[in-house]
This record gives C-alpha cells, structure tokens and sequence, in this order.
C-alpha cells in the first residue's frame, strides 16, 4: 500500500512569516510530486509540480523535492491570510494512467 | 484554461435510490477519475477511466459503478444509495503523459438520507 504522509499540523502562522509543510511517500519509484489547496468546501487547485530533486519557486511558493530521503516539502513565503486552507501533497504512481495517492492534508492558519 | 465541471453541486437523495453523477471535461483528457472526501480519511480513489469504455477499480469501488461512453464524461452511479454514501464527491482528469497533474471539478456533496 502506497502512503504519503503530512505533518499533522493544524499549522497557524502569523502573516508574514514562512509557513513550512511537509510531505514523506513511501514509494521509491515515484517520480511525480504535486501540492495542491483547498479551501473549505471548494475542490482542490493545483499550486505546484515538482519532478527533479531540488527546488522549484513560482512567486512566494517554493517546492522542494529530495527523492532520497523520498521527502517533498513546500514553503510559502510572506504568508497572508488568504492562504488559510488545507493543503493536499500528491505522489504520482508513474504509470500512464496517471493516479495520485493524496495525504491526509495540512490545515494552514495564518493569522493577522 | 481546463475545465471540469460536475453535474450537481448539492443533492440529497433517499436510502435504495439509484444516484447518477456526472462528470465532463472540455480538454481532450483520456484519464479521469472519480475520488470521495470524507473528514479525516481524506481523498479516496472509488474509479478511474483511462479511455472510452475502460474502466479500473481504485481503493475504495464498493457500491460504485462508472461509465464512460464518450471521451469528455465520466459518469458515477450508486446503484442503491447508502447513507455511509453522504460524501464530498469529486472528479478530476488529466492528459495520459507522465506527468499526471490532475484537475479537479468543483464537487458534488451528496446527503443520503
């Protein structure tokens, strides 16, 4: 059985500062990695993807992947309130039928 | 942009009633996928599509059916409506690559009663 686990969080930050999630997978031969947002009561948005070990950066996401340690985490810098949600780590099983196996989530608070 | 969009957003049906939800995608995806939300267990995959026709089991197809007689829609049934089935259900598609970002519909939240 495929797993992905998050923090536990509930995570609250204050605005401004850097909010840190973390992601661990349990299959190696994962290649794909996915953080997406959900608001209460909408559906899932995809924020970033992420494929090469490494960090990739779009605007005050920054998504870090390291394949060895099978750990992906994403910071977002200059938290604001309207990032308040839950955020979903996804792991693709590689294949072309493309499945995702989702964690649990991370409730993100930022507070004024 | 991509677009999936799902027949319902609200619906409450009676115990034993056959449910229909639908799904459809205007970005030529082939894979499609139907996914339940419940609190604390996250998302669990019931079905996916990965061409007209073609159907694959996910972790949790017990008491589901789908069908997928054309490429853009994806259709959910429950043959026989439970209330264990009042869930957030959610549909995503994404191109058969392997990069596998899948896109999600707005959702539908079913109230079995």
């Amino acid at each position: 059985q495929k797993e992905v686990e998050q923090n536990s969080g509930p995570l609250s930050v204050p605005e401004g500062a850097i909010a840190s999630l973390n992601c661990t997978y349990s299959d190696r031969v994962s290649q794909s990695f996915f953080w997406y947002r959900q608001y209460s009561g909408k559906s899932p948005e995809l924020i970033m993807s992420i494929y090469s070990n490494g960090d990739k950066e779009d605007g005050r996401f920054t998504a870090q992947l390291n394949k060895a340690s099978q750990y992906v985490s994403l910071l977002i810098r200059d938290s604001q309130p309207s990032d308040s949600a839950t955020y979903l780590c996804a792991v693709g099983d590689g294949t072309s039928y493309g499945k995702l196996t989702f964690g649990q989530g991370t409730i993100l608070t930022v507070h004024p | 942009d991509v677009k999936v969009t799902q027949s319902s957003r609200y619906l409450v049906k009676r115990t034993g009633e056959k449910v229909f939800l639908e799904c459809v995608q205007d970005m030529d995806h082939e894979n499609m996928f139907w996914y339940r939300q419940d609190p604390g267990l996250g998302l669990r995959l019931i079905y996916f599509s990965y061409d007209v026709k073609m159907k694959e089991k996910g972790d949790i197809p017990e008491g589901y059916s789908v069908s997928r007689e054309k490429k853009e829609r994806f259709s959910l049934i429950l043959e026989s409506a439970s209330t264990n089935q009042t869930s957030m259900y959610l549909c995503a598609s994404s191109w058969r690559r392997g990069t596998d970002t899948q896109y999600f519909g707005p959702g539908t939240r079913l109230t079995v009663l």
